[in-house]
């Protein structure tokens, strides 16, 4: 069945570090992709998607592109910031319904 | 609209009592999702509706746990008896369709003691 396999975290980095969390995903047909991310104590929230191959996915300095070639929607952004710190979750629709998410990755940005 | 909003934010119960669960999708979506988020665990679908029907509850831990959605804006899980490793952050899912993203309400923080 569909799945998605994201970067085992926690991800600690300095303010206005580069950030990357890989995700890649299984599926047999074409899915849409999505990052959430979750600040503590909140539900998890859209920060960004994309819905075919080679869409770019932007939201607050956030990027995501949809890689079909290497089925990844690796999240990145130029320069964190201390809010930044918090869960983030890759995740997809095929269609069938039912949404799939990653295991989460916990980032953590330090002043 | 205001959002997915679920009832109570928290709830602290006995262990043995019966716990009930709310949810309020937003207008129009035709799919409500139940997930539980745990530590050790993560991010667990339990069940899902779409147009008030259930579709999938495979995720659904135990003959515990049950799910209904009466009519298209309001769901509820209920948990009877309550043990404590039920204890975890219960999340309600709303979407407009296939391919759409999910829209979240706050949580219910349950704990069982």
């Amino acid at each position: 069945g569909d799945s998605v396999t994201q970067m085992e975290g926690p991800v600690t980095l300095s303010e206005e570090a580069f950030l990357t969390i890989n995700c890649t995903y299984t599926a047999t047909g074409y899915p849409s992709l999505f990052w959430y991310v979750q600040y503590p104590g909140e539900g998890l929230q859209l920060l960004l998607k994309a819905t075919k191959a080679d869409d770019k996915g932007s939201n607050k300095g956030f990027e995501a592109t949809y890689r079909k070639e290497t089925t990844s929607f690796h999240l990145e952004k130029g320069s964190v910031q201390v809010s930044d710190s918090a869960v983030y979750f890759c995740a997809l629709s095929d269609g069938s319904n039912d949404m799939r998410f990653g295991a989460g990755t916990r980032l953590t940005v330090k002043p | 609209d205001a959002g997915v909003i679920q009832s109570p934010r928290h709830e602290v119960t006995e262990m043995g009592q019966e716990v009930t669960l709310r949810c309020k999708p937003i207008s129009g979506h035709d799919y409500l999702f139940w997930y539980r988020q745990t530590m050790m665990r993560g991010l667990e679908l339990l069940i899902y509706f779409n147009n008030n029907v259930p579709i999938d509850d495979s995720g659904m831990p135990e003959d515990r746990f049950s799910a209904k959605m009466p009519n298209a804006s309001f769901s509820t899980l209920k948990i009877q008896p309550s043990e404590p490793r039920d204890s975890a952050v219960y999340f309600c899912a709303s979407t407009g369709g296939p391919w759409a993203e999910a829209f979240f309400g706050q949580g219910t923080r349950l704990t069982v003691v």
